[in-house]
């Protein structure tokens, strides 16, 4: 079974960016497509965006300018980088594997989640 | 405020069914994009309960059932247990929002 764990910096200041690192274990990068979502506290979850194994990616609308996925097949890693954070963006970050079909896109395997928390 | 609309909670007794809504618009779950079910237990990752409207992954009990119609789709629990005591939230896709949304969370409380 896939296994996923993010990391990261648990403190970011306001204007800078956010820096996160998701490892995957159990199994390949290189057969899905892997993706990002995020939940403020006492709030709902709001998906992020998604990176295909060969580097394309999708990004919610809303944090499009601001977002950048990147992967590392030969580490198992894929991250997410945020920039110019507000305290908006304190939250609690997942990394999830993604599932595309014609009528349904979903999430297989989730992270246990990282607190980030946008403060000086 | 969440696109998909859940109840904050829902309460029962063990061994009682309970059922939860999700309620989209025509942009989504009208629009015949599947609903995906999640639960999250107290401390741990999120876990697929339904995907695709009604199916179970392998290892989730057949206790758990999935169902969608018009806007709205909705995950029932029977034989209500202990263990079930968790978040549970329901995500579709969004067509006018070149999206994934979700329902913003239902606290299922066993009595």
């Amino acid at each position: 079974q896939v296994q996923l764990q993010e990391s990261g910096p648990g403190l970011v200041k306001p204007s800078e960016t956010l820096s996160l690192i998701c490892t995957v274990s159990g199994g390949s990068l290189s057969t899905s497509y892997w993706s990002w979502i995020r939940q403020p506290p006492g709030k709902g979850l709001e998906w992020i965006g998604y990176i295909h194994y060969r580097g394309s990616t999708n990004y919610n609308p809303s944090l499009k300018s601001r977002v950048t996925m990147s992967i590392d097949t030969s580490k198992n890693q894929f991250s997410l980088k945020l920039s110019s954070v507000t305290a908006a963006d304190t939250a609690v970050y997942y990394c999830a594997t993604y599932e595309a079909y014609s009528s349904g896109h979903f999430f297989g395997y989730w992270g246990q989640g990282t607190l980030v928390s946008v403060s000086s | 405020q969440s696109v998909l609309t859940q109840p904050p909670s829902v309460s029962g007794a063990p061994g009682q069914r309970v059922t939860i809504s999700c309620t989209g618009t025509s942009s989504n779950i009208g629009a015949g994009f599947d609903v995906h079910w999640y639960q999250q237990l107290p401390g741990t990752a999120h876990k697929l309960l339904i995907y695709g409207n009604t199916n179970r992954p392998s290892g989730v009990p057949d206790r758990f059932s999935g169902s969608r119609s018009g806007t709205s789709a909705s995950l029932a629990i029977t034989g209500l247990q202990a263990e079930d005591e968790a978040d549970y939230y329901c995500q579709s896709y969004d067509g006018s929002l070149s999206g994934v949304v979700f329902g913003g969370g239902t606290k299922l409380t066993v009595l």
